[in-house]
């Protein structure tokens, strides 16, 4: 069945840096977009930006420019986000969510199961 | 980005049925989905494509679209149905995936 494990909780310091891995298995790793969605405590979904397994190329939301990465590794099936300087503001739950795609509208069919990141001095 | 709105919360009774809305400009000709979250969890799609079920999502799920606004219709609301749920929408200006502000369904 297909899945999405993501890696455990973080805390970070402000200024610091944070990787988050979500390994993917039960279906091509290729054959489908990867997103990243957050959720601030009591907040609600706001997407992050997305990542093609096949080319790797990575698109991110307008927000997050110039401090946020997205990569894979195709030997192990897994795509991970990169998030830098963070601020206190950036302390969330951070989903991996797999695209689907039908008549060219997208959605996230599935979803991995969340990684807590504290920004805390 | 377009802003994508939604009635803060709605409360229903067991056995009744539960409506929510979903709305914003530059999205008229694009498809809307729909997630539902319970505390502690990950989202899990229970509509996509406006009307469409996943499978494994109870028929009581199901979804409408006219315009630039969009609807989820939970029939016959059970106390499992007690949730969050958000809209999602692609802003073809932006380029950018959006998600509505949210919907708390309480069961009373």
């Amino acid at each position: 069945q297909v899945q999405l494990v993501q890696s455990g909780a973080e805390v970070k310091k402000p200024g610091a840096s944070v990787k988050v891995s979500c390994k993917i298995s039960g279906y091509s790793f290729t054959s489908k977009y990867l997103h990243w969605v957050r959720q601030a405590p009591g907040q609600g979904l706001k997407w992050m930006g997305m990542i093609n397994p096949t080319g790797g190329r990575a698109r991110y939301a307008r927000n997050f420019q110039g401090r946020l990465s997205m990569t894979r590794d195709m030997s192990t099936s897994t795509v991970y986000m990169d998030l830098s300087s963070l601020r206190s503001e950036d302390t969330a739950v951070y989903y991996c969510a797999r695209a689907r795609e039908t008549s060219g509208h997208y959605y996230f069919d599935y979803w991995g199961q969340g990684t807590l990141v504290i920004v805390s001095s | 980005s377009s802003v994508v709105t939604q009635e803060p919360s709605v409360s229903v009774a067991p056995g009744q049925t539960a409506k929510i809305t979903c709305g914003g400009d530059n999205i008229d000709s694009q498809s809307f989905h729909w997630y539902q979250q319970k505390p502690g969890q990950a989202p899990v799609l229970v509509v996509y494509d406006n009307s469409d079920r996943p499978s494994g999502i109870p028929e009581r799920y199901s979804g409408s679209k006219s315009g630039n606004t969009a609807t989820l219709i939970i029939s016959r609301v059970e106390a499992g149905d007690e949730a969050d749920y958000y809209c999602q929408v692609w802003d073809r200006i932006t380029d950018h995936y959006v998600f509505g502000s949210g919907t708390k369904v309480t069961v009373l």
